[in-house]
């Protein structure tokens, strides 16, 4: 079984700053990762995931996030946020061993003030 | 071109009532899941379809939960004599492939059972 802990609730963060928004993660066999983003009143988008290779995973509108295994971590960062960053964000995790379920954190609230 | 779709978007149903949820993919997606959303939590697997097989139902929370994909494109969740706890957000997701890496997902039906 796999379980997702997302560590802050809340992030607010000023417009340009860096942000990182934190992803634990545990599981008895190996995974897949996962960002997803929720905007207001729209459905989860996948920011990026993590499959193998590369432990450094860039994806979309500047974020990336780095797999660290020893850690069981799998952090998102962006070196400068925009107001538009502000929503919901969602780390998740899913045995790469032919399982179906995708287990996901309770979500960070990114709030990105001017 | 078109993503995911859910209808209704909103459903207010009485306690005892019974409630059909239902999802269009993508066309041409193998793969599709259920999930439910509880306020301020993360999406929750419910059920997953590869073309019209259920492969995966042990996320239902009870058996008032059924859904199904007959013909291996739209899929149905209905829920029996609804009850209060099962107010949320039912979320739809579909991948193109077996491997499910990358799911799309809809913009969820928000249900709320009075």
């Amino acid at each position: 079984a796999q379980s997702v802990t997302q560590l802050d609730s809340q992030v607010p963060v000023f417009e340009e700053a860096p942000v990182e928004l934190r992803c634990n993660y545990s599981s008895s066999v190996s995974v897949y990762l996962f960002w997803y983003v929720q905007y207001p009143n729209q459905g989860l988008q996948l920011l990026l995931k993590y499959l193998s290779g590369s432990t450094l995973v860039k994806g979309i509108n500047g974020f990336e996030a780095e797999f660290n295994k020893s850690q069981t971590s799998f952090h998102l960062r962006k070196p400068s946020v925009h107001i538009s960053d502000t929503a919901e964000y969602f780390c998740a995790v899913r045995s790469n061993t032919g399982g179906f379920k995708t287990i996901f954190g309770a979500g960070t609230r990114l709030f990105v003030k001017a | 071109g078109a993503g995911v779709s859910q209808s209704p978007r909103y459903k207010v149903a009485k306690r005892g009532q019974d409630v059909a949820l239902r999802c269009d993919p993508i066309s041409g997606h193998v793969s599709l899941f259920w999930y439910q959303q509880a306020l301020g939590q993360g999406p929750e697997f419910l059920t997953y379809f590869q073309n019209e097989a259920q492969l995966d139902k042990s996320g239902l929370p009870s058996d008032r939960f059924f859904a199904e994909r007959p013909e291996g494109s739209v899929s149905t969740l209905k829920i029996q004599r609804t009850q209060q706890e099962d107010s949320a957000v039912y979320l739809c997701a579909s991948s193109m492939d077996r491997g499910q890496e990358t799911q799309y997902f809809g913009p969820g039906t928000r249900l709320l059972v009075l």
